[in-house]
């Protein structure tokens, strides 16, 4: 069936890099993605959205591309802090309510 | 802080017994959507409901029910609990308009263990 998935589970950066967390989708009919962030104890936290007829879209210190061609997605998150440190989830709407999330990397920065 | 509150926090139970978890969305929230987080899964969606009304359902078993009440609170019901059902279980709002391009503000979640 479709699926979103993550190329990789585990990313480690050194603080002040820049981090680049990819996410695959097989849903050709998604028009809609998000990143969600999810601390250690904590729920998923809203990072930044965008929309298929979008192939960039810039917030506070990240960046999310989408090439639609190859379906693909990827967050990248500018000068990575400590406070980063978390579990990334993309999730694809293909214009349902309900959103597939793909299964998460997590990303771990040293000081 | 996303405004949507779960309880309990920690649930710890046997098997076979029954236990209540309840979510209340944001203010002005009208969606409510349960999932469930193991360790060796994602995040899998149960249930959506919209101001009362059952609107989806996902990969909920069937000794798994929910409901959502006039005043928008939502509560899920899991029964013969088995060890397998130990999981963070996630409430989910998002505000009714925007329709599917919302996105939902998460609880903190409930931790339930099955001994």
């Amino acid at each position: 069936g479709e699926s979103v998935g993550l190329h990789l589970p585990t990313l480690s950066v050194q603080e002040g890099d820049n981090s680049i967390i990819n996410c695959a989708y097989s849903n050709s009919a998604s028009d809609y993605f998000i990143w969600y962030k999810q601390e250690s104890g904590k729920g998923p936290q809203f990072i930044i959205d965008i929309r298929s007829n979008m192939d960039k879209r810039q917030g506070q210190r990240v960046t999310v591309l989408l090439n639609k061609t190859v379906k693909h997605l990827s967050l990248q998150i500018a000068a990575t802090q400590p406070g980063d440190s978390a579990v990334y989830f993309c999730a694809e709407n293909g214009g349902s309510y309900i959103p597939t999330f793909g299964r998460g990397t997590s990303l771990i920065v040293h000081p | 802080d996303s405004g949507v509150t779960q309880t309990p926090k920690h649930l710890i139970t046997a098997t076979g017994q029954r236990v209540t978890l309840r979510c209340s969305p944001r203010s002005g929230d009208l969606s409510v959507y349960w999932y469930q987080q193991s360790l060796d899964q994602g995040l899998q969606f149960l249930i959506h409901y919209y101001n009362g009304e059952e609107r989806a359902k996902g990969n909920i078993l069937e000794r798994f029910s929910a409901q959502q009440f006039p005043d928008l609170h939502s509560e899920l019901n899991l029964s013969s609990l088995e060890l397998g059902d130990s999981a963070l279980y996630f409430c989910a709002s998002s505000p009714p308009s925007g329709g599917a391009y919302n996105e939902q503000f998460f609880g903190p979640g409930t931790r339930l263990t099955v001994l």
